[in-house]
This record gives structure tokens, C-alpha cells and sequence, in this order.
């Protein structure tokens, strides 16, 4: 059974420090791995989707890696902002299996302080 | 655009009251959708994903049940609630190989 886990389960940093949050999952027959961010009392917001075969994606201050081997991905955030503020949470979709058995992780709540 | 919406944004139902949650999906045909719950310092729960019109599979035994009547059409409903439904809800989209995309959730209480 695929378990993801993301440490710390909080952080907080000051305003304009590059920062980076984990995700480790076990398995790594991995179809795909998605980044999403969640503000309080609202719904997930997609970051990043890195397919099984890509090594990273970035998206604006944002960069997404993914290691099938060490059964590991980074979200690196670049120059953090307050509005960066939130929950993150990862998602990991098994090789051979349906979006019925993506797995989550639990999240980190960053808190970037101005 | 591909756009998702859920609704209502909040409710407060009492106990043994019906309930009836509804997402639906524009932009994009046959999807995948999904009912998740995320309990308060908890992560998300698969409740029931759908691959077309009239098929349901259920991830959990509850109080819940879920309906697709069309395409991009996907409700949550129970005929009694129970204070342990209370919960956020989130109803999701997915097609192919793509990732999830995700409403704004509802926020339930049973009181």
C-alpha cells in the first residue's frame, strides 16, 4: 500500500526566503505525482503536475522535481511572499491504477511571515 | 475554459435532515469525477468516483450515497444525516492522464 508523507507538517519563514517541502511516497511505480496548495476553509488549487516520465516542471517562482528512485519530490518555492501562505499537499497516482487510488499526503502549513 | 462548481459554499443541517450536494463540470466531456471528504486535521477521503453517466463505485460504507444523472453532473446525498457526517466536502474532475481538479468545497455541519 502506497503511503505518502510530507515533513515538516508546518513551517514558517520570513518573507523572501527560498524554501523547499517534501514529499516521500513508498512505492515508486508512480504514474504521476500533482502539487496543490490549500487555503483555509477552500478547495485544492493545482500547482504542479510532473508525469512519471519528466524529472521537474516549474511554474513561476515554482519548481516541482521528482525522484522515482528515492521515492521523493521537492516543491521549491523561490523569493516567498505572505500570499504564499497556505496548506500543500501532494498526491501520488500508482502506475496501473485509476485516480481512485491516488494517495495524498497529509501536507505542510507554511506560514510566511513579512 | 475548463471550469468546476460546487455548491453550496456552507451548510447547517440538523441531524436526520436530507442533504444534497451538487457539482458540475464545464469545458470538457466524459470526465472522471470524485467525492472527497477532508475531516478537520485529516487528510482527504475518496467517498465515490464515477467514470460515466449512472456508474457509481463506492470507496466507503456510510451514510452517503452519489448520483450522476448526466455527463458532467455529479451529487452527493444522504436521506438522514448523521453528526458524523459534518465535514468538508470536495468534488473533483479528472480525464485521462491529466492531474485532478477540484471545486471550492462545501462545508457541512450536522448539528
Amino acid at each position: 500500500k502506497q503511503e505518502v508523507t510530507q515533513i515538516p507538517a508546518a513551517l514558517s519563514v520570513p518573507e523572501g526566503e527560498n524554501l523547499v517541502l517534501n514529499c516521500s511516497f513508498t512505492d515508486s511505480a508512480i504514474y504521476n505525482l500533482q502539487w496543490f496548495r490549500q487555503d483555509p476553509g477552500k478547495g485544492l488549487t493545482s500547482l504542479l503536475l510532473i508525469q512519471s516520465s519528466q524529472r521537474e516542471q516549474t511554474s513561476g517562482r515554482l519548481n516541482a522535481s521528482l525522484d522515482k528512485s528515492s521515492g521523493r519530490s521537492t516543491l521549491y518555492i523561490a523569493a516567498s511572499q505572505p500570499g504564499d501562505s497556505a496548506t500543500y499537499l501532494c498526491a501520488v497516482r500508482p502506475l496501473g491504477g485509476g485516480y481512485q487510488k491516488v494517495t495524498f499526503g497529509t501536507g505542510t502549513k507554511l506560514q510566511v511571515i513579512p | 475554459s475548463q471550469t468546476i462548481h460546487q455548491w453550496p459554499a456552507t451548510l447547517v443541517q440538523p441531524v436526520g435532515s436530507p442533504l444534497s450536494l451538487e457539482c458540475t463540470v464545464e469545458g470538457t466531456s466524459n470526465p472522471n469525477l470524485y467525492w472527497y471528504r477532508q475531516a478537520a486535521g485529516r487528510g482527504l477521503q475518496l467517498l465515490f468516483y464515477s467514470v460515466g453517466i449512472g456508474q457509481i463505485s463506492s470507496e466507503v460504507p456510510q451514510n452517503l450515497s452519489a448520483s450522476r444523472p448526466q455527463d458532467r453532473q455529479f451529487i452527493l446525498s444522504s436521506k438522514k444525516l448523521l453528526l458524523s457526517d459534518s465535514g468538508f466536502y470536495l468534488c473533483a474532475w479528472s480525464v485521462g492522464g491529466g492531474g485532478y481538479t477540484f471545486g471550492s468545497g462545501t462545508r457541512l455541519t450536522v448539528v
